[in-house]
Formats: C-alpha cells, structure tokens, sequence
C-alpha cells in the first residue's frame, strides 16, 4: 500500500523559511515523479512543483519560482520542499503526491494528508 | 498557459439525482491528459478518473468522464450521500500541471 506522510509545517514569520519532508513507503521511490500541490484555506488547488524519479528535472510555478526548491533523497525514500522567503500568501496545507510514473507530467493517483504552512507575523 | 474554467460553482442536488460537471479549457487539450479528483472537507484529493474518462482503481462506475478537445464533463450517475464533496479537473500535459477552480455539489 502506498503511503505518502508529510511533515515539518508550522507558523513561520514572513521572510522566513521552512522545510517539509515527504516520507514515502509501499512502492520503489525512485521509480515515480513527485509533486507538490498545496491549499489555501477554503481555496482550491495549486501546484507548486514537481520532480523527475531521477531528479533531474524540476520545475516551478511562478508563484513560487526562486524562492522554493524541491528535491529528493531517493536513498531514504523522502522528498523535500525548502520554503524560503515565505509571504502570507504561501500560508496553505501543502500536498505531496505521487505520479504514475518517471514524468511529473501526469495525474496524481497517491496523496499523502497534507502539512500545514502559516506564514504570520 | 492552459486555464480550466470549472461550471457551475455550485450543484444542489438530492441522493439519487444525477450530477453533471463541467471543465473547459482555454484552448484544446488532449484527451489523454485531463483528470477529475474528488475532495471532501479535511481530506486530501482523490483521483477519480484520468485520460478523461478511465476510472482509477476503487472508483465506482456511477463516476464517469467524457469529452474532448476544450470541453469535458465529469457525471455521476446517482448521487449517494458519500458524493457530496467538491470537485476538480485537473490538466498535466505543458509545463505545468493545471487545476480548475473547483465545483461544489451540495445536498439539496
């Protein structure tokens, strides 16, 4: 059974920076893409970023460009996202998910429960 | 970048009553990248249907997914009490992977 068990959200003041891991178990990690979606509250769905299963490609929503990053340890089976800069806007409940395969380019058929993000002074 | 327009906003309906969504895109999409979620309060997304109209693994057959080119429509056949949730279409075939605004369907 795939499991996908995000954590490290919390309150974070605007400028400041967080880093949310992705554990994943139930099924060879390095084989499938990930992505990052997240909520606002009471808002609907963003994408934020995505990975290759190798890594190599990357890319961002604008929204979020050159002040997150996404990368992943295929070693220990966890992906990351470090939030840097945050502003009030980025306060969401932020997604991983699984793709169906290598490419990032696809829909999301595993999701994990989410962690939440509240930039706030 | 490719812009999915979610109709109505709102459905009220009753158990039993057939529901029908609607997703349309800003230009022509292929078929094979276009996909429906489910999500009910306090839970993540669920997928539904993807390629836009291949059910994904557990989804009963009342869900279906139609359509093509810029319009595309999620239907559920009879709702039951558990189908009352808020609904999302969801586009992954440019550079970015794409939602729509969503589509609440309330009890009646």
């Amino acid at each position: 059974e795939v499991q996908l068990v995000e954590s490290g959200g919390g309150l974070v003041q605007p400028g400041g920076s967080l880093r949310l891991s992705c554990a994943a178990s139930g099924f060879t990690f390095s084989n499938y893409a990930m992505s990052w979606v997240r909520q606002a509250p009471g808002k609907g769905l963003e994408w934020v970023s995505g990975i290759s299963g190798s890594g190599g490609s990357t890319p961002y929503a604008d929204s979020v460009k050159g002040r997150f990053t996404i990368s992943r340890d295929n070693s220990k089976n966890t992906l990351y996202l470090q939030m840097n800069s945050l502003r009030a806007e980025d306060t969401a409940i932020y997604y991983c998910a699984k793709a169906w395969g290598s490419s990032w380019l696809s829909s999301c058929p595993d999701w994990g429960q989410g962690t939440l993000v509240s930039v706030s002074s | 970048e490719i812009v999915l327009t979610q109709s109505p906003g709102t459905l009220s309906l009753s158990p039993g009553e057939r529901a029908t969504l609607s997703c349309r895109a800003s230009q022509g999409v292929s078929s094979s990248y276009l996909a429906w979620y489910q999500q009910k309060p306090g839970q993540a997304p669920r997928l539904l249907i993807y390629g836009a109209s291949s059910r994904a693994t557990g989804i009963p057959d009342r869900f279906s997914g139609s359509g093509s080119g810029t319009d595309f429509t999620l239907t559920i056949s009879r709702l039951e009490p558990e189908d009352f949730a808020v609904y999302y279409c969801q586009h992954h075939g440019s550079s970015a992977l794409t939602f729509g605004g969503g589509a609440t369907v309330e009890i009646k």
